[in-house]
């Protein structure tokens, strides 16, 4: 059974934490996505990366950082949290092949910065 | 540049009724997949169901179909006989090759409640 595993469901910092969220998904696909959700926005990608160490920026990455070491692995980091990071954040992978290729999310994190 | 609009914020339709969900979307490139998710209240999202922009016929997965329309732009979901397990957001997304990769692109979702 295909899996992408999240580090945490829920996850409580403060404000000027660094944050680590991690994923791992074990389909050995070449992409990985980090989005954020909000209510009335929908799902918005952060970052992406179609490969080891490389990294892309999506629609939002301002305030976020990532690391993509191993294929399995793709980390968000929040490097300073503010309390408009408060959200909840799903990881996705997928094959790097045509557009019929879905995208598998893990569980997400909520994460809420005080 | 892609995007995707759902209209409808929340909908409530009574068990066992038919239930279509609105989506339109807007592209220029040519080659386009449309999916369905579905996420409940646990949080995880659930692939439903795609559409190819060059698909001939419209998909259906079980009780979930597609209604593609190209000219119109539009890929609403439809779901024969709800059940109250079909109770949560749904979201529409295109795929699309964005900046040398296949990226998704999110409609705000549908919050969708089945009444018994």
């Amino acid at each position: 059974d295909v899996k992408v595993t999240q580090s945490s469901r829920y996850l409580v910092k403060r404000t000027g934490e660094k944050v680590f969220l991690e994923c791992v998904q074990d389909m050995d696909h070449e992409n990985m996505f980090w989005y954020r959700q909000d209510p009335g926005l929908g799902l918005r990608l952060i970052y992406f990366s179609y490969d080891v160490k490389m990294k892309e920026k999506g629609d939002i990455p301002e305030g976020y950082s990532v690391s993509r070491e191993k294929k399995e692995r793709f980390s968000l980091i929040l490097e300073s949290a503010s309390t408009n990071q408060t959200s909840m954040y799903l990881c996705a992978s997928s094959l790097a092949g045509t557009s019929r290729d879905q995208q598998f999310f893990g569980p997400g994190t909520r994460l809420t910065v005080l | 540049a892609q995007k995707i609009t759902q209209t409808q914020p929340g909908m409530f339709v009574q068990e066992k009724e038919a239930v279509t969900l609105d989506c339109t979307y807007d592209t220029s490139d040519p080659s386009y997949g449309l999916f369905w998710y579905k996420q409940p209240s646990s949080g995880e999202m659930i692939f439903l169901i795609y559409q190819g922009s060059y698909d001939q016929q419209n998909a259906t997965e079980g009780r979930y179909s597609l209604n593609f329309q190209k000219a119109r732009k539009s890929a609403n979901l439809v779901i024969s006989a709800s059940q109250l397990g079909d109770s949560a957001m749904y979201f529409c997304a295109m795929r699309g090759k964005i900046q040398g990769a296949q990226k998704l692109v999110f409609g705000q979702g549908t919050r969708l409640t089945i009444n018994p």
